[in-house]
């Protein structure tokens, strides 16, 4: 069955410094977002993209943060510059906005990123 | 803004037991509910999905089903196993904003041997 995959499973980083987390969503999906997940709280939502563009962003998505669709299969988070409160779990989604589950999305495993 | 609410933040059962949970939503304006689970440190796993237009969807001892005028979702979960315990997330997405999805703060479910 196919499924979204994310690498690294689990990141260790300084704070102030850059990291990319990547994902591979199903390859038929056209729409793609990245969530996140502070230990202990709700998931949040981050960023969609669609048509090699940002859709919609929220408030947490501010100029540290970035998205691209570098190639025809990986989609990236980009994280400039680092602070303790990015630790969280970060969770990659895809799905299709056609034929008879219209807007299911599906979820990676997540890469959990740790920032000291 | 919409808010989802999930209850109870916890539940405990011995196992064969059939359990409900509950999801609450401020906005009726979704475009669908869709129901996860989660197991500890892992991702989300998609259980079922209802459209706005649907009442209730079901998939092996699940049924959800969904209440748009009163703002509800109840998850109903048959003959309960040890295997089902994890944490079940409710989330509902909102019309014409690129596939926002908001979350409850989910149900952790034991089901005791």
């Amino acid at each position: 069955e196919p499924e979204v995959t994310q690498t690294p499973s689990h990141q260790v980083t300084q704070m102030g410094q850059e990291v990319i987390l990547r994902c591979v969503p199903i390859s038929n999906h056209l729409y793609f977002y990245w969530y996140r997940q502070i230990l202990g709280q709700k998931v949040e939502f981050l960023v969609s993209f669609y048509n090699n563009e940002i859709s919609e962003k929220s408030e947490i998505f501010d100029d540290q943060f970035s998205v691209e669709r570098p190639d025809g299969s990986n989609f990236t988070l980009k994280i400039r510059s680092t602070k303790l409160e990015d630790s969280a779990m970060y969770f990659c989604a895809s799905s299709r906005q056609d034929g008879e589950n219209t807007g299911e999305l599906f979820f990676g495993e997540g890469s959990r990123l740790t920032v000291l | 803004k919409q808010e989802v609410t999930q209850i109870p933040a916890a539940l405990s059962v011995p196992e064969g037991e059939n359990l409900v949970l509950n999801c609450s939503f401020t906005d009726s304006a979704i475009y669908n509910l869709q129901w996860f689970r989660q197991d500890p440190g892992k991702g989300l796993t998609s259980l079922l999905l209802i459209q706005s237009s649907q009442r209730e969807q079901t998939s092996g001892r699940l049924n959800a089903s969904l209440d748009k005028s009163s703002g509800r979702s109840t998850l109903y979960i048959a003959a309960s196993q040890p295997g089902d315990s994890a944490t079940y997330l409710c989330a509902a997405l909102i019309y014409n904003q690129g596939g926002k999805l908001i979350f409850g703060q989910g149900t952790e479910l034991s089901v005791k041997p």
